[in-house]
């Protein structure tokens, strides 16, 4: 079974501050990790996700992510966040399958609020 | 891309009725749907997956009877809750998974649907 941590239940930052929203996860096999974003009453936006190759991976709206496999992490971080980034924001992962479709398994998420 | 179509957006429905959520996979074929639940300022939880033309997977304490799940069709799954309650008052967000081109493996989900039972 997998598991997510995600560190910070709230992170508030002034505008066009970096940020970095930390992810951990476990698992006793290989997986796939994703970001996603979520606007209140809305679904699930993909921001990134990282299956295999580069670890540092780039996502929309200038966000990136680097995939650190000894420290089991998939920290988000923008350099210059806008008050439109404001929302909750989920670490997920899924189970590396080669091809089958696994459930996604999510943090707790995230809340970023970006403050004028 | 890959769009799920979740309907309704909201509902409100009186306690004791039942209420049906859909949602349809509009330019792919989605054999796998996952219905998620989320609480006001939580995770979203995985209920069951569905896998059309087969019953559905319930995770563990989920009540079956309560939340029926139909797959009929490679672009329709649906949840019926069933004698709906206030507690049963949530968020529900359909999710398909993904493997083909464009997107390559991931998955995608619906806008979700916002019952209050009341």
């Amino acid at each position: 079974a997998q598991s997510v941590t995600q560190l910070d239940s709230q992170v508030p930052v002034f505008e066009e501050a970096p940020v970095e929203l930390r992810c951990n996860y476990s698992s006793s096999v290989s997986v796939y990790l994703f970001w996603y974003v979520q606007y209140p009453n809305q679904g699930l936006q993909l921001l990134l996700k990282y299956l295999s190759g580069s670890t540092l991976v780039k996502g929309i709206n200038g966000f990136e992510a680097e995939f650190n496999k000894s420290q089991t992490s998939f920290h988000l971080r923008k350099p210059s966040v806008h008050i439109s980034d404001t929302a909750e924001y989920f670490c997920a992962v899924s189970r590396n399958s080669g091809g089958s479709n696994y459930k996604l398994t999510f943090g707790k998420g995230t809340l970023l609020t970006v403050n004028p | 891309g890959a769009v799920v179509s979740q309907h309704p957006s909201w509902v409100i429905c009186k306690s004791g009725t039942s209420v049906k959520i859909e949602c349809r996979s509009l330019d792919f074929q989605a054999t796998t749907m996952f219905w998620y639940r989320q609480f006001p300022k939580q995770s979203l939880m995985l209920m069951a997956t569905s896998n059309e033309g087969s019953k559905a997977t319930y995770e563990q304490g989920v009540e079956k009877d309560k939340f029926l799940i139909n797959h009929a069709s490679l672009t329709l799954s649906t949840l019926t809750v069933t004698s709906a309650h206030p507690e049963d008052s949530s968020f529900y967000i359909c999710s398909a998974p993904l493997t083909g081109p464009p997107e390559g493996y991931g998955y995608t989900f619906g806008s979700g649907t916002r019952l209050t039972v009341v």
